[in-house]
């Protein structure tokens, strides 16, 4: 199957901490997205990591693309209401693509 | 630039009845286009995609169905609404050249089905 599992499910944290969020599956990735909504909203791209071992960087936060493209994390340095959101990982496989169940964030200010 | 637009923006619906939301992109040619459903803070789940006009990939059997009747335009459509139908409609496009997999959401569609 092309199942993507995200942990964890849900996290709350203080304005000021640093958090990371995996996203893994038991397939090989071509690539991989990440993605934040909203409430109410639709989901916004983040970032895109296609190269094994790949670190990309976004202000505060950080990509990583594992060596073997199988997981995938998003660690935030220190944490800011504005962050606050569903995270969700994707992949694309030809012309479908397949969502993990998501980490719900929650920082408090 | 390009813009996704969805409507209705959020639908009150009695089971059973019909239903009819669309999408439609603006600023891009020949694109992608994509219909998901989304429980309450979960994940999308892919229901149907569409690489041209007229032609229709549906993921899930259920008693929905989509069309596509002009390259811009995506629409999702139920003859007869079940409860389990509610969710977050979102439909979403990327375009078709230089094989990006990167997806572009519209604002989505709020259905209840009471």
């Amino acid at each position: 199957t092309q199942l993507l599992e995200q942990s964890p499910q849900f996290l709350s944290i203080q304005e000021g901490e640093n958090l990371t969020v995996y996203c893994n599956s038991s397939s090989v990735f071509s690539s991989l997205q990440w993605y934040r909504q909203e409430p109410g909203e639709g989901p916004v791209l983040l970032v895109t990591v296609v190269t094994g071992g790949e670190v990309k960087k976004l202000k505060r936060l950080t990509f990583q693309f594992g060596d073997a493209r199988k997981d995938s994390s998003l660690h935030i340095t220190a944490a800011q209401p504005g962050d606050t959101g569903l995270y969700l990982c994707a992949r694309g496989n030809f012309n479908k693509f397949y969502f993990g169940s998501g980490t719900k964030l929650n920082v408090k200010p | 630039s390009q813009t996704i637009h969805q409507w209705p923006a959020t639908l009150v619906q009695p089971v059973g009845s019909p239903l009819s939301l669309e999408c439609t992109v603006e600023g891009t040619s020949n694109p992608n286009l994509y219909w998901y459903r989304q429980a309450a803070g979960r994940g999308l789940q892919l229901l149907f995609y569409s690489v041209g006009i007229g032609q229709i990939s549906s993921e899930v059997p259920q008693n929905l169905s989509a069309s596509r009747p002009q390259d811009r335009q995506f629409i999702l459509s139920s003859k007869k609404l079940l409860l389990s139908d509610s969710g977050f409609y979102l439909c979403a496009w990327i375009p078709l050249a230089g094989g990006s997999y990167e997806q572009y959401f519209g604002p989505g569609t709020r259905l209840t089905v009471t």
